[in-house]
């Protein structure tokens, strides 16, 4: 199971762009990089999910380098409201364990007006 | 809306109580997790299960157990609770189990608040 690490915390304001990076060091071939959001008391929300390359919906973009040893979630324009615990995690999909069992601590983003 | 139902949201016992906290999976999803966050804490891993078997185990106490059922909806059983067992539990469901599909990701409840005095 690849580790993951992320920065404990970041500010930003209404606006701007943020990009949240998490670095994974021991990723596997098969595995996946997927992101989370949690807002106080409510359960995680998927955000995005992606292998290589660019992966972009209407929430949010994941870049992933060629090495594929990182990842950074982009949000644009974040508002208020985006203010959360963002967490990365890193597994193959297609096993029945491991990949979705581990949180890390979530890097946790506070939004200013 | 996620589409994964937990009951009740707020449950508030003593401690050495038993309690259950019930979970509806979304639809068509086989697998079933159990998650445990306490207070500014990340979530742990307690259990999963997918199609009614046990998957995977986690960090969960002998005092904890989970059964998943034929209509697959799980519940999570509490017993002996002591004060350091309040937390937020969530049940989190996907479609994939033992072959996923690259878009099956968690569905998460919005949990059970569990309060032991």
């Amino acid at each position: 199971l690849a580790k993951t690490t992320q920065p404990i915390s970041m500010d930003s304001y209404e606006g701007q762009e943020v990009n949240i990076t998490c670095s994974h060091n021991n990723i596997a071939t098969n595995d996946y990089i997927t992101w989370y959001q949690q807002f106080p008391s409510q359960g995680p929300r998927f955000i995005i999910q992606g292998y290589k390359t660019k992966v972009t919906n209407e929430v949010a973009s994941l870049f992933i380098p060629a090495d594929r040893k990182s990842s950074t979630l982009s949000l644009p324009r974040v508002s208020l409201s985006d203010t959360a615990v963002y967490y990365c995690l890193v597994g193959d999909p297609r096993m029945d364990s491991s990949y979705k069992l581990i949180f890390g601590s979530g890097t946790r983003l506070l939004v200013r007006p | 809306d996620s589409g994964v139902t937990q009951t009740p949201k707020h449950l508030i016992t003593a401690t050495g109580q038993r309690v259950t906290l019930r979970c509806s999976p979304r639809s068509g999803d086989l697998s079933v997790y159990w998650y445990q966050q306490s207070l500014d804490q990340g979530l742990q891993f307690l259990i999963q299960y997918y199609n009614g078997e046990e998957r995977a185990k986690g960090n969960i106490l002998e005092r904890f157990s989970a059964q998943q059922f034929p209509d697959l909806h799980s519940e999570l059983n509490l017993s002996s609770l002591e004060l350091g067992d309040s937390a937020l539990y969530f049940c989190a469901s996907s479609g994939g189990g033992r072959r996923a599909s690259y878009n099956s990701p968690l569905h998460f409840g919005n949990g059970t608040r569990l309060t032991v005095t």
